[in-house]
């Protein structure tokens, strides 16, 4: 089947101006997460979703980060007023569930550059 | 605090030699261990987990509950086997995400 895919591929913004990233996880994944993968960095958490609930925001790195799913599928990270800092890979990840024994499935990124 | 520790950014090695990518962590309770990699313009993705013993393209990792260590290895590198790799932890049978050690680029040059 369809695995996770993301969109758009790349993103070029202007600093100040907001985004939005998308999500489409593998169909009947309860699980979603959105990691960030900067320049020489490993991966940074953001945020998990079970089902449609976040239950822990505490990694998203400032409040102009925001993340929500609708239908217990897609899901948007929203970036406000963005930085030069948020310059990264976004990853999305499903999983069947949010056990994490459960592999992760990833999808190919959203390359956000800031300007 | 649970924590895993990829102590090496960067791991460079011949063709042919062998490999060992280390990762360390701290878990009170029995925890799974993943390693998770990401070729060059690849998706990352799931290499070995500890539980299903398996050797995955010639890589194999023991957990060591004494050392604490999962350490990746594999006798012969391969031109192929340069990539990004994470070391990640999971509460066994918890409600938990993966916790994720900072990556280890390894280079296997010809």
């Amino acid at each position: 089947g369809a695995g996770v895919s993301q969109s758009p591929s790349n993103k070029v913004t202007e600093k100040g101006k907001d985004v939005e990233l998308r999500c489409d996880p593998i169909s009947g994944h309860t699980a979603l997460y959105w990691y960030r993968q900067s320049l020489g960095q490993g991966l940074e958490f953001l945020i998990y979703f079970q089902g449609n609930s976040a239950p822990d925001k505490s990694g998203l790195p400032s409040d102009r980060f925001s993340a929500e799913r609708t239908g217990g599928s897609v899901s948007t990270l929203t970036i406000q007023r963005t930085q030069q800092e948020d310059s990264a890979v976004y990853l999305c990840a499903s999983s069947y569930r949010i056990a994490g024994g459960d592999t992760q499935y990833f999808g190919p990124g959203t390359r956000l550059t800031v300007l | 605090a649970q924590r895993v520790t990829q102590p090496e950014k960067l791991l460079s090695v011949f063709k042919g030699a062998p490999v060992e990518l280390k990762c360390n962590y701290s878990y009170s309770g029995s925890p799974e261990l993943f390693w998770y990699v990401q070729y060059s313009r690849q998706r990352l993705q799931l290499l070995l987990r500890h539980i299903s013993r398996e050797s995955i393209k010639g890589f194999t990792a023991d957990l060591n509950k004494g050392e604490t260590s999962f350490h990746l290895k594999k006798p012969f590198a391969q031109e192929e086997d340069s990539a990004m790799y994470y070391c990640a932890l999971s509460g066994q049978g918890s409600n938990y995400q993966l916790i994720w050690g900072a990556g280890t680029k390894l280079i296997i040059k010809p």
